[in-house]
């Protein structure tokens, strides 16, 4: 099946530096990539859709400017938190479709992010 | 998309048959229902995916009625390593899986030994 991996697997940073996440596609090209954001015992919130060569598209309510997203590949799209603070901490996953006719997503491992 | 409900949480036992029902009234016609397993600290795994009436594979079955306003997951024989977090989605299923899936509170399923 379609592999999604996630780098690094989790990260702790001091609050007001930046962190990047990568998203790969191991085994298929992704034109879309999707990022959500997960705080503790709750759902996954979509925050950003990555396209391949063009802007993300964010959620209401999303910074662009603090989360950036960048998809220079049809396999590759990151995620920057930019000035982190303590309740950006969260798990970070992305997750990524095949083209063929099903809505069927493949989510990668997640990231586990700490500000401190 | 439709708005799902489903139980916040379940409890079972090792072996036994595990029923999670999702309400969807407000499923449209071309919308399929999709359920994920999420284990604590990792990404959502697609388990299965319906339209009507009964969906199987090797993991679970998918049952969904002629209204489609619910569908029910079964888990057969759970054991420990089955819980998890399970999910229910419904959305339309475009050509070029450019949709993004929006998740709803989820039902934390708890197995005992």
């Amino acid at each position: 099946g379609a592999v999604v991996s996630q780098h690094p697997s989790w990260v702790i940073c001091k609050s007001g530096t930046s962190v990047k996440i990568e998203c790969r596609s191991l085994d298929f090209q992704a034109t879309t990539m999707f990022w959500y954001r997960q705080f503790p015992k709750q759902s996954l919130m979509l925050m950003a859709t990555s396209n391949e060569g063009s802007k993300a598209t964010y959620e209401q309510g999303v910074e662009k400017d603090k989360f950036l997203i960048n998809h220079a590949s049809l396999t590759l799209s990151t995620l920057t938190v930019t000035s982190a603070h303590p309740e950006d901490s969260s798990f970070y996953i992305c997750s990524a479709s095949v083209s063929s006719g099903s809505n069927e997503q493949y989510f990668g491992p997640g990231t586990r992010l700490t500000v401190t | 998309l439709a708005k799902t409900t489903q139980p916040i949480s379940m409890d079972s036992y090792e072996g036994q048959e595990v029923n999670i029902t999702c309400s969807h009234n407000n499923i449209a016609t071309n919308d399929y229902i999709t359920w994920y397993q999420q284990f604590p600290s990792q990404g959502p795994r697609f388990i299965i995916q319906g339209y009507k009436t009964k969906v199987t594979n090797e993991v679970a079955s998918l049952f969904i009625p002629a209204d489609r306003k619910s569908s029910t997951l079964s888990l057969p024989r759970v054991s420990l390593s089955d819980t998890a977090v399970y999910y229910c989605l419904v959305g339309d299923r475009p050509k070029t899986g450019r949709r993004a899936l929006t998740f709803g509170s989820g039902t934390r399923l708890q197995v005992q030994p």
